[in-house]
């Protein structure tokens, strides 16, 4: 079975300076996809990036990005210039591309990203 | 526009007692709808999906249940409540044929007290 970990509970950042979540998994399948979502105070749960395993060049959305490093199993999001708006908490997320039409998400434990003036 | 709701946004019940939480899509037709359980400290938990109307896959046995009497309609329920269904529980939905990116709804928080 998939799991998706995430060792850092917590983080802090300094506003406009550069943080960088960690995010590993395992799984025994070649193709798959990789997302980060961020979940704001207000709950509501909003998809910051994705990764295809199949593409070997990571994925970038704005001021996020992400180191992917397929053997090492690893996922990780740099947030650069960090703003006060980034504090939320990000979950790692892991979708096989064999779901059989089901496209289950697995989650890590998410990290509280805290953005201090 | 397509969109998602989800009501109530706080709900606090007894144990034993009854729930439903329902969940609506608008501006889609046929989608596949889950329902996901954030427990405190935990990643979101995988309870229901449903790809069609009367359609139901349960992800994990327990005290809960899931119906879809409606293309566009997802509910979640209990007869008895336990203090261990306490969480923050989330729908969301997918294009058909979309291969990622769930569109989630703002969420319930369930106390059971």
């Amino acid at each position: 079975a998939q799991t998706v970990t995430q060792s850092q509970p917590e983080m802090s950042v300094q506003e406009a300076e550069t943080v960088t979540l960690s995010c590993t998994y395992d799984t025994s399948e070649s193709d798959y996809y990789l997302f980060w979502y961020k979940q704001p105070p207000s709950r509501q749960m909003i998809l910051v990036i994705r990764q295809e395993a199949y593409k070997q060049q990571n994925a970038t959305e704005n001021r996020f990005s992400v180191n992917f490093q397929k053997a090492a199993k690893s996922f990780s999001l740099k947030i650069s210039d960090s703003q006060l708006g980034d504090a939320a908490m990000y979950f790692c997320a892991y979708r096989s591309a064999f779901a059989s039409g089901t496209y289950k998400y697995i989650f890590g434990t998410g990290t509280r990203l805290k953005v201090l003036a | 526009s397509q969109t998602i709701h989800q009501w109530p946004a706080t709900l606090v019940q007894p144990v034993g007692s009854p729930l439903s939480l329902e969940c609506t899509v608008e501006g889609t037709s046929n989608p596949n709808l889950y329902w996901y359980r954030q427990a405190a400290g935990r990643g979101l938990q995988l309870l229901f999906y449903s790809v069609g109307i009367g359609q139901i896959s349960s992800e994990v046995p327990q005290n809960l249940s899931a119906s879809r009497p409606q293309d566009r309609q997802f509910i979640l329920s209990s007869k008895k409540l336990l203090l261990s269904d306490s969480g923050f529980y989330l729908c969301a939905w997918r294009p058909p044929g979309q291969p990622y990116g769930y569109t989630f709804g703002s969420g319930t928080r369930l106390t059971v007290v």
